[in-house]
């Protein structure tokens, strides 16, 4: 068990809608990322929280939006759902948020847009 | 801008048999180097990290890497295959050396045949 929590595991929706993930970082963790895997793209970072500020964004698509909370657990918001965007999406956090942190993963959401 | 490269989709071996899953890497600056695996339906766990230092990095499951500086490469290896060592193993290297985010290879498919 990495200590990062995410929920749900599993969510199917429909073309069109919104959808929340949420993550809660192990304890201690003041930096959370979010990826997305899917087969044909890989794992790709999405967006990197620090203490509530965000600090890094990687692909993450306009229609797609996270934040921090003071407690530091982090939500990431999909809208205007696509086929596409069916994939598996991960959370990690980090101590420091520094280039030598290990990163913890939680065990996925997995998205399913029919 | 930092990359990895995974030049091999898959890599089969027999239990008992020598492994090594290969990684090359473009960085600008000292390289910080991660491999995760990720088996079935979980999340990524961390195996090990080239900071600094030996050349030989020793990491969990008694997986270690040779970070090769010349050769810019950082391969992934076991002495003696297990057949639970079958899984998806990925090298990483930070989005910048800021730190933040890390580019994961494409992936390689470990099988490891009894």
């Amino acid at each position: 068990d990495s200590g990062v929590t995410q929920t749900p595991k599993h969510l199917i929706t429909a073309t069109g809608q919104r959808v929340t993930l949420r993550c809660s970082p192990r304890s201690g963790d003041l930096s959370v990322y979010w990826y997305q895997q899917s087969l044909d793209q890989g794992l790709q970072f999405l967006i990197q929280y620090y203490n509530g500020e965000e600090r890094a964004k990687g692909n993450i698509l306009e229609r797609f939006s996270a934040q921090q909370f003071p407690d530091l657990h982090s939500e990431l918001n999909l809208s205007s759902l696509e086929l596409g965007d069916s994939a598996l999406y991960f959370c990690a956090s980090s101590e420091q948020g520094l280039a030598k942190n290990i990163q913890y993963f939680g065990a996925g959401t997995r998205l399913s847009v029919l | 801008a930092q990359s990895v490269a995974q030049p091999e989709d898959q890599v089969n071996v027999a239990e008992g048999n020598p492994l090594t899953v290969k990684c090359t890497y473009s960085v600008s600056g000292n390289p910080y180097l991660f491999w995760y695996v990720q088996y079935p339906n979980r999340g990524l766990q961390f195996l090990l990290k080239y900071i600094t230092g030996d050349n030989l990095v020793k990491g969990s499951y008694g997986f270690e890497a040779e970070f090769n500086k010349s050769q810019t490469s950082f391969h992934l290896k076991k002495p003696s295959a297990l057949v639970s060592d079958s899984a998806l193993y990925f090298c990483a290297v930070p989005l910048n050396q800021a730190g933040t985010a890390l580019i994961f290879g494409k992936g390689t498919t470990l099988s490891v045949s009894s």
